[in-house]
């Protein structure tokens, strides 16, 4: 069962452009969300986080939004860039972290 | 500035070997975690703790046993390692609070169990 969801395991896009990552989650008591961000041969590192009594927050060119009616997360980058090339997974919390399954973006020139 | 060090990088076990994946941190954070990412399924929580005495299960903790004597280390021990443990496993710390969330991971160990 899995409560934290990523359905698109990969997305390309093209370097200037933005990139927009989903996340849908089914578990009503979480309370902070996050994104992580990992590159090969590396552990995941913590790029952005969102609490339940925000619906957006931003850091530089990265925007979190959360629609909670929806259950649903999404990250914005913009402009995405080459080295934004990663797998990204999205968190959530109640009690402990439940990652999703990660979405692998590819930023072409 | 070490972070989360987790030793070793790679390890090849046969069945029913037992060994010890080793985590250390040198920030002083009360909570610790270990992970395995298998291919599909995310970032799993096998166990974690929240302080020096104190552990807890996470999502998938049967085969594996933890302690933690100190605050900076936290040894995930395999028991009778099975060809199902292969994956690669990530330790993470984190401070209380507020930011307990926002885990710091190591680099990760990849195990494979032939």
């Amino acid at each position: 069962d899995q409560q934290v969801k990523q359905n698109s395991p990969s997305l390309s896009v093209q370097e200037g452009r933005i990139s927009i990552l989903n996340c849908d989650y089914t578990n009503s008591m979480f309370d902070y969300f996050l994104w992580y961000k990992k590159y090969p041969a590396e552990g995941p590192t913590f790029l952005i986080s969102i609490s339940s009594i925000k619906d957006k927050n931003e850091d530089g060119r990265f925007t979190v939004f959360l629609n909670k009616s929806a259950k649903h997360l999404s990250l914005h980058i913009v402009p995405s860039q080459p080295g934004d090339s990663a797998v990204y997974f999205c968190a959530a919390s109640a009690d402990k972290l439940i990652f999703g399954t990660g979405t692998r973006l590819q930023v072409f020139p | 500035n070490a972070g989360v060090t987790q030793t070793p990088k790679f390890q090849v076990l046969k069945t029913g070997q037992s060994m010890t994946l080793q985590c250390a941190q040198d920030m002083n954070h009360e909570y610790m975690s270990w992970y395995r990412q298998d291919p599909g399924m995310g970032l799993r929580l096998i166990h974690y703790s929240v302080g020096a005495g104190i552990t807890d299960q996470g999502e998938v903790p049967n085969g594996y046993n933890v302690s933690r004597s100190t605050t900076e280390d936290f040894p995930l021990r395999l028991l009778s390692a099975a060809p199902s443990q292969t994956s690669v496993y990530f330790c993470a710390s984190s401070s209380s609070g507020s930011r307990r969330y926002i885990q710091y991971f190591g680099a990760g160990t990849r195990l494979s169990v032939l």
